[in-house]
């Protein structure tokens, strides 16, 4: 069966770098996506990972081992506002978004 | 850019009532549009997908009879949850894509809240 499996929550400090990780098993692969979602509000695009290595995007990056079916989200300089859960999803070969259930990172002062 | 509106915001309704819930893509055409439902605490389950002018692809499980989708326009979707219970409430999502690659990315809505009474 197809299956993604993120840690359920994470605490970090504001300043500090946080790492949430993700592990996929799918029927074919095209790549996996970050979002972050605000409780209460729908999710928001972070990052696309289709090929091998890190994405670096402001103080997010994002990276992915395709051969080890693994990707994680890397946040740097943590701020109050990036308290949020983190959605990693990965899409099959049908192009079907296999969503994760989500990392909820809490950042304390 | 990539912005999709979704209304109404939230809802209350009765039981056995229907409500329809408008998503629209502001600054670009979408050529797909998805339906997603969330229950507190957990991931977003989609529910179907439409493309222009098409019927929509609904998942397994999801009742289409029950969950009517339009997609009218390249900036327009509509999801009616027909004779609405309780077990109906939960956040609606609807995202888009703007492209007509199979990995183009999605743009969420801010999401309709529904609350059947």
């Amino acid at each position: 069966g197809q299956n993604i499996d993120q840690p359920t929550e994470m605490t970090a400090t504001e300043g500090a770098i946080v790492q949430i990780n993700c592990t996929y098993q799918t029927s074919g692969f095209n790549g996996l996506f970050w979002y972050q979602q605000h409780a209460g509000e729908a999710p928001t695009f972070l990052s696309y990972n289709v090929l091998d290595g890190l994405e670096e995007k402001g103080r997010f990056s994002s990276f992915l081992s395709r051969s080890k079916g693994y990707s994680y989200l890397l946040l740097k300089e943590l701020q109050m506002k990036d308290s949020a859960s983190y959605l990693c999803a990965a899409m099959d070969s049908n192009y079907q978004l296999i969503w994760g259930a989500g990392t909820k990172l809490i950042i304390k002062p | 850019g990539a912005v999709v509106s979704q209304h109404p915001s939230w809802v209350i309704c009765k039981s056995g009532t229907s409500v329809k819930i408008e998503c629209r893509s502001l600054d670009f055409q979408a050529t797909t549009m998805f339906w997603y439902r969330q229950f507190p605490k957990q991931s977003l389950m989609l529910m179907a997908t439409s493309n222009e002018g098409s019927k929509a692809t609904y998942e397994q499980g999801v009742e289409k009879d029950k969950f009517l989708i339009n997609h009218a326009s390249l900036t327009l979707s509509t999801l009616t949850v027909t004779s609405a219970h309780p077990e109906d409430s939960s956040f609606y999502i609807c995202s888009a894509t703007a492209g007509g690659g199979h990995t183009d990315t999605q743009y969420f809505g801010p999401g309709t809240r529904l609350t059947v009474l």
